[in-house]
């Protein structure tokens, strides 16, 4: 089944440590990117990957790093959370860049920092 | 700079009821996509449909259908005959067709059917 996977789906922390949350899709998609939604926020982009070893910036990059050492892995790592960072967070891949193909959504992950 | 604006926050029928969700977008790009996406309440976010800027036809599918306007900027979406089980958040989202797929999104309607 093609599919998006994130992990964990629910995460409780603490201010200043370390977390990854994993993103994983097996449709062999070259575009992959996080989000994160807040009430009255909608959804907005946090980083992307164009393929392996490229990423960039989205909307709000500010406290959060990715890597792309494999394609169908995209981690988000919060090296200090903080509670602002307190969200629902969703991994998406696509097949394409450029809005030809749909995008696929992971289940979300809720996190809360205290 | 894109924008997508989704006016109704919440909207509230009866079961049976029609019901259209409207979605306003601004983008400079001649080539763009529009999405709308369902998010029920266990929180995933599943793909309804893909428009791309130079289809204005519209689509049905089932229940669903929608409205895609250039020359209003608009792309609503209606329900026909809903259902509890349409109960959602909607939001609908915009793609430039640049390199960076980023889809703008909308700030989503919540839609409550009641039996």
């Amino acid at each position: 089944e093609a599919q998006v996977t994130q992990n964990p789906r629910y995460l409780i922390t603490v201010t200043g440590k370390k977390l990854t949350v994993t993103c994983s899709q097996n449709m062999n998609h070259e575009y992959m990117s996080w989000y994160r939604q807040d009430p009255g926020l909608g959804l907005r982009q946090i980083y992307y990957s164009m393929n392996v070893e490229v990423t960039d910036k989205g909307d709000v990059p500010e406290g959060y790093k990715v890597s792309r050492k494999e394609k169908r892995n995209f981690p988000l790592i919060l090296e200090s959370p903080s509670p602002n960072q307190t969200s629902l967070y969703f991994c998406a891949s696509s097949l394409y860049t450029g809005g030809f193909a749909e995008a696929f959504f992971g289940q979300g992950t809720r996190l809360t920092v205290v | 700079a894109q924008k997508v604006t989704q006016a109704q926050t919440e909207i509230s029928v009866v079961e049976k009821e029609d019901v259209t969700l409207d979605c306003v977008y601004e983008t400079r790009d001649t080539t763009y996509y529009l999405f709308w996406y369902k998010q029920p309440p266990s929180g995933e976010l599943v793909f309804l449909i893909r428009r791309n800027s130079f289809d204005e036809q519209n689509e049905i599918s089932g229940r669903y259908s929608w409205n895609f306007q250039k020359s209003t900027s608009s792309f609503n979406f209606t329900i026909t005959a809903s259902q509890v089980v349409d109960s959602a958040v909607y939001f609908c989202a915009l793609s430039g067709g640049g390199s960076n797929y980023k889809l703008t999104f909308g700030k989503g309607t919540l839609l409550t059917v009641n039996p």
